[in-house]
């Protein structure tokens, strides 16, 4: 298994400015991923985070509103910039740990990160 | 596109109630399914993977079976407690490309 951690793990910001959530796994995994989950709603895939390379986004993400970057292979951070009150969700790390997308790849997930826009 | 839908949305039972949670999906080529718990302001727990393989998986009070060529997965929680209140939710699809079911909100009363 791996053991996902986020900071922070709840934020309360004003219109317009940006947050920086980072994500830590405890080991080298494969695959990171960031989903957001507004009030009331499931979760929704904002992007894939590749390391050393561009994120891989969602359609309906970008990477200006959401950049995205993955330094190696345990952590990751998500920016949510030029925020609005239509940002306010809970945003979760998730991690895979098999080199291939198989049938035994389990999927992990971060705490969450709660973030209220006013 | 994928579309996963879980029925109900919302379930309230008497503690020890066995009661079933179901998650449809509409493209059958997939990897694998994964059922969740999610507690109020919590990350989510993962419960149990099926892979596409599979016909069912068991840990403890719970079991998950899964039917590709329907579309369906169950999950079987037996002998319910207040402590297994919280949101189910499904994960299913191939490769990279998952998608989270609807949920079911779950509270198991004494």
């Amino acid at each position: 298994s791996a053991v996902i951690s986020q900071k922070p793990s709840r934020d309360i910001c004003q219109r317009g400015t940006s947050l920086t959530i980072q994500c830590q796994v405890d080991s080298q995994v494969t695959m990171m991923f960031w989903y957001r989950q507004q009030p009331g709603q499931s979760l929704t895939l904002i992007a894939t985070a590749n390391q050393g390379s561009e994120a891989t986004y969602e359609s309906g993400f970008v990477i200006d509103k959401f950049p995205i970057s993955r330094p190696n292979l345990t952590f990751s951070t998500l920016t949510v910039s030029n925020m609005s009150p239509e940002d306010s969700s809970i945003y979760l790390c998730s991690a895979k740990k098999g080199v291939y997308s198989g049938p035994t790849n389990e999927q992990f997930f971060g705490p969450g990160t709660r973030l209220t826009v006013l | 596109k994928q579309e996963v839908t879980q029925i109900p949305a919302a379930l309230s039972v008497p503690e020890g109630e066995n009661l079933v949670l179901n998650c449809s999906f509409t493209d059958s080529a997939i990897y694998n399914l994964q059922w969740f718990r999610q507690d109020p302001g919590k990350g989510l727990t993962s419960l149990l993977l099926i892979q596409s393989s599979q016909r069912e998986q068991t840990s403890g009070r719970l079991n998950a079976s899964l039917d590709k060529s329907s579309g369906r997965s169950t999950l079987y929680i037996a002998a319910s407690q207040p402590g297994d209140s919280a949101t189910y939710l499904c994960l299913t699809g191939g490769g990279n490309k998952l998608t989270f079911g609807t949920g079911t909100q779950l509270k198991v009363e004494l």
